[in-house]
């Protein structure tokens, strides 16, 4: 167990549909950052907050939102969901702002759209 | 835009073999280098890294060195396992830090 929390797990959803996951940071840890995983993309960097922040953007889709609450959790919320959204989505959570001594990741949700 | 470039695999050892994945970078500045490593149905785990130019990472048996003047950070590893098997990620943060990475590369070892 990283001590980043993912859930869930799987999700398998339609088109045109909105989902959210969600993940808990490791206890500490002020910055969370999103990826998606995907076989043709790599990993792509989408967004990073820190403490509640937005700090950084990267190559997140209109389409897709995320926020940091008070708790530090964050959620990533992903609407009019499309097959090529079908990915891995990571979580990784880091207790610098700026310098990174190591991101910790969680474990992931798969998402099929199908 | 920072960018990394991974060898592509998969690389295929037997088991004692040594290993080598390169990797290769551009940014602007100075940034930290990273290896990452993927087993099967997990997260990504930090291996090592190195935060400036000569620095050497290491970790679990891996080594990599933080090359400025080619821009590299290849990874090595005298004698593999089997227990080796997974991807690899090379990777840089900027000075945001957030990662940007290479493709990966999966190592397969075999017995």
């Amino acid at each position: 167990d990283s001590g980043v929390t993912q859930t869930p797990k799987h999700l398998i959803t339609a088109t045109g549909q909105r989902v959210t996951l969600r993940c808990s940071p490791r206890s500490g840890d002020l910055s969370v950052y999103w990826y998606q995983q995907s076989l043709d993309q790599g990993l792509q960097f989408l967004i990073q907050y820190y403490n509640g922040e937005e700090r950084a953007k990267g190559n997140i889709l209109e389409r897709f939102s995320a926020q940091q609450f008070p708790d530090l959790h964050s959620e990533l919320n992903l609407s009019s969901l499309e097959l090529g959204d079908s990915a891995l989505y990571f979580c990784a959570s880091s207790s610098m702002d700026r310098e990174p001594y190591g991101y910790t990741f969680g474990s992931g949700t798969r998402l099929t759209v199908v | 835009g920072d960018s990394v470039t991974q060898m592509e695999g998969p690389v295929t050892l037997s088991e004692e073999a040594c290993l080598t994945i390169n990797c290769t970078y551009t940014a602007t500045g100075y940034p930290s280098l990273f290896w990452y490593v993927q087993y099967p149905g997990e997260g990504l785990q930090l291996l090592l890294k190195a935060t400036k130019a000569d620095d050497k990472g290491s970790n679990k048996g891996f080594e990599a060195t933080y090359r400025k003047e080619t821009t590299s950070f290849h990874l090595e590893k005298g004698s593999v396992q089997v227990s080796d098997s997974a991807v690899y990620f090379c990777a840089l943060s900027d000075r945001y830090s957030t990662l940007t990475f290479g493709k990966g590369t999966m190592l397969l070892v075999s017995p």
